[in-house]
Formats: C-alpha cells, structure tokens, sequence
C-alpha cells in the first residue's frame, strides 16, 4: 500500500518569510496529490492540489510543486500570515483506487 | 446540510461501554472515509467505503471496532467495549472517489473514563 512520509513534523517562522513541507510517496501510481490545513478544533479542509500532469501549481500565497520521478511534493507558503498557523497534511491517492493516504502533519507556527 | 455531518459531537462514555457513531455524508459522495487523531497527532487511517463496501478495513486496530454504510449514504462506526485508548477525535469525510477532493466532518470527540 501507499506510504507517504512528511517532512518537518513541527516548522516556525517569522511573519513574512516562507514555510516549505515536504512529502515522499512509495506508490509510483498514485497520482492525486492535496494538501489539507486543519486548524484547532476543526476537520481538516483542503486547500490546494497536484495532479501527476503537472509539476506545479499556485494559488495566491500557496504552491505545490512534484516531481514523479523523484516520488516526492512540496507545499510553499509564502508571505506568511498569523492566520496560517496550522497543522498541515499532505495526502496521496490514486485516480483508480478510492483510498487516500496522509502523511504524518506538520505543525506550523507563525511569529509576529 | 451542505457539508459532512458527524454526531454526536462529543462522546464521553465508561469503559467496557458501547458507542457508535455516525457519519452523514455530502450526497451523492461515493467514497468514505474513518480516520482517527488522537491528540496532537497525524491522521490514522481506519477503513474507507466505495458505496456499501469497504475494500480496506486494514486500519481498524482491533476486533472491537467495526463499520458499517447502508445505502450508499450514513456510515456508523460501532467500538465495543471501550478502552481508555479510544479515546480520540473520530473523523469522517467523503468524496466522489477516484482522486477528487475529500471533505472532513467536525469530528465526534470520544472520551473513555
């Protein structure tokens, strides 16, 4: 089965400088990549996502980036907000198998 | 409503008890999910539905849990006798399947004493 792996499990940074987490899959057939952000109390909600046709996608202050080969994606956040502090998920799946599989969280914390 | 319904919210119950709770899911989502966080902790994948069936219960952790979905609609996840290491927030959400986005529930907080 899938396994995904997710990289820092806890990340602070400053107010206005960037935050990247990173994510390895082991299923070379998975090709349904998003990304969710739960915050305190709540479900987790997605916020974007990466299908294996494209290297890279950005919403506003937010990119994901993959690369198949290499079986590993990144989230970026840039310009970051108090508001982004969060616990975020990455998650893996394939078009033909309903299973989605999520990666361990990272903690996000944003510093005035 | 619009979004993924779970109830009851929040569960306190004895150990040794019964609880089952209950997932309503967006209409028309074929696929359902059960996960499981305990506090401060990742995502813990439990079993998932395509319609009534469930093709991977490889995540339910013991013989005590158990689920079920009737009519391609409301999932029940049933955990007998309760242990104090149930407890945890239970998450359900449900999509169209087949990667496409997966929409989360509030969650049913469960507390065993």
């Amino acid at each position: 089965g899938e396994n995904v792996e997710q990289h820092p499990s806890t990340l602070s940074v400053q107010e206005g400088d960037s935050a990247v987490i990173k994510c390895t899959y082991s299923d070379s057939a998975s090709n349904y990549f998003p990304w969710y952000k739960q915050e305190l109390g709540k479900g987790p909600q997605l916020i974007i996502d990466i299908r294996s046709n494209v290297g890279e996608k950005k919403d506003q202050r937010i990119a994901v980036t993959l690369n198949k080969t290499a079986k590993h994606f990144s989230l970026h956040i840039t310009e970051t907000q108090p508001e982004d502090s969060a616990v975020y998920f990455c998650a893996a799946s394939r078009v033909d198998d309903y299973k989605l599989s999520f990666g361990a969280g990272t903690t996000v914390t944003v510093r005035a | 409503g619009a979004g993924v319904s779970q109830s009851p919210s929040n569960k306190v119950t004895e150990k040794g008890k019964d609880v089952e709770l209950r997932c309503d899911p967006i209409s028309g989502h074929t696929a359902l999910y059960w996960y499981r966080q305990s506090l401060g902790q990742g995502l813990e994948f439990l079993i998932y539905f395509q319609g009534n069936s469930a093709p991977d219960k490889s995540g339910l952790p013991s013989d005590r849990f158990s689920a079920e979905r009737t009519g391609g609609s409301v999932s029940t996840l049933t955990i007998q006798r309760t242990q104090q290491e149930d407890s945890a927030v239970y998450l359900c959400a449900s999509s169209l399947g087949g990667a496409t986005e997966a929409f989360f529930g509030q969650g049913t907080r469960l507390t065993v004493v």
